[in-house]
């Protein structure tokens, strides 16, 4: 398993400003990720988190208004820009950790973020 | 893309009471795996399924990965208050090079005293 330490654990924004998400984790890992999970709902994939290249986003996220960076294996950090309500919600990161019989998926504690 | 199809949504039992919840997929899986997110958490991994017909329990638990690979059913027998969230399937396709998980939407469980 793997501890990931996701910080901060919520946060209230003004719209227009900007939002920097950190994510830790207490191993080298090669694959993690970002998902928003909205109210009620499941979560969805934002981007995966490439070390020492840029992210590869899902339909519908673009590195604009998500930029992510992942200086090393076992950092990440998700940025929501120019906040609106509308991107109210919990973000989530996640490592993957993948072998040829197993594959098993972490996840940090969530940041809660509210846009008013 | 993949779809995963959870059932119930949602689910208010008695203390005490077993509970059944399944996903099912209109594509191969090759990895199966439930969790449970307790408000204001993030999703915590319950149990995982690599091959088919495979049967695992955790505790109170139990999961099943479908014959046809398609499908997987979690258990939770004599349930306790603290058995309340939010479980969630996900699961991962057998072809291609896609490494993501694909989630099913949650069933949420009220466990009634």
């Amino acid at each position: 398993s793997a501890v990931i330490s996701q910080k901060p654990s919520r946060d209230i924004c003004q719209r227009g400003t900007s939002l920097t998400i950190q994510c830790q984790v207490d191993s080298q890992v090669t694959m993690m990720f970002w998902y928003r999970q909205q109210p009620g709902q499941s979560l969805t994939l934002i981007a995966t988190a490439n070390q020492g290249s840029e992210a590869t986003y899902e339909s519908g996220f673009v590195i604009d208004k998500f930029p992510i960076s992942r200086p090393n294996l076992t950092f990440s950090t998700l940025t929501v820009s120019n906040m609106s309500p509308e991107d109210s919600s919990i973000y989530l990161c996640s490592v993957l950790y993948d072998s040829s019989e197993n594959t098993e998926a972490f996840f940090g504690q969530g940041t809660r973020l509210t846009v008013v | 893309g993949q779809q995963l199809n959870q059932s119930p949504q949602s689910m208010f039992i008695q203390e005490g009471e077993d509970v059944s919840m399944n996903c099912t997929s209109s594509s191969i899986f090759n990895t199966w795996l439930w969790y449970k997110q307790d408000p204001g958490e993030g999703p915590v991994l319950l149990i995982a399924l690599y091959k088919a017909g495979e049967l695992t329990s955790n505790g109170r638990l139990t999961a099943q990965f479908g014959i046809t690979r398609k499908d997987s059913f979690l258990n939770i027998s004599a349930s306790i208050p603290s058995d309340v969230g939010i479980y969630f399937c996900a699961g991962r396709i057998s072809s291609g090079s896609a490494r993501q998980l694909t989630f099913g939407s949650g069933t949420q469980l009220t466990v009634l005293p």
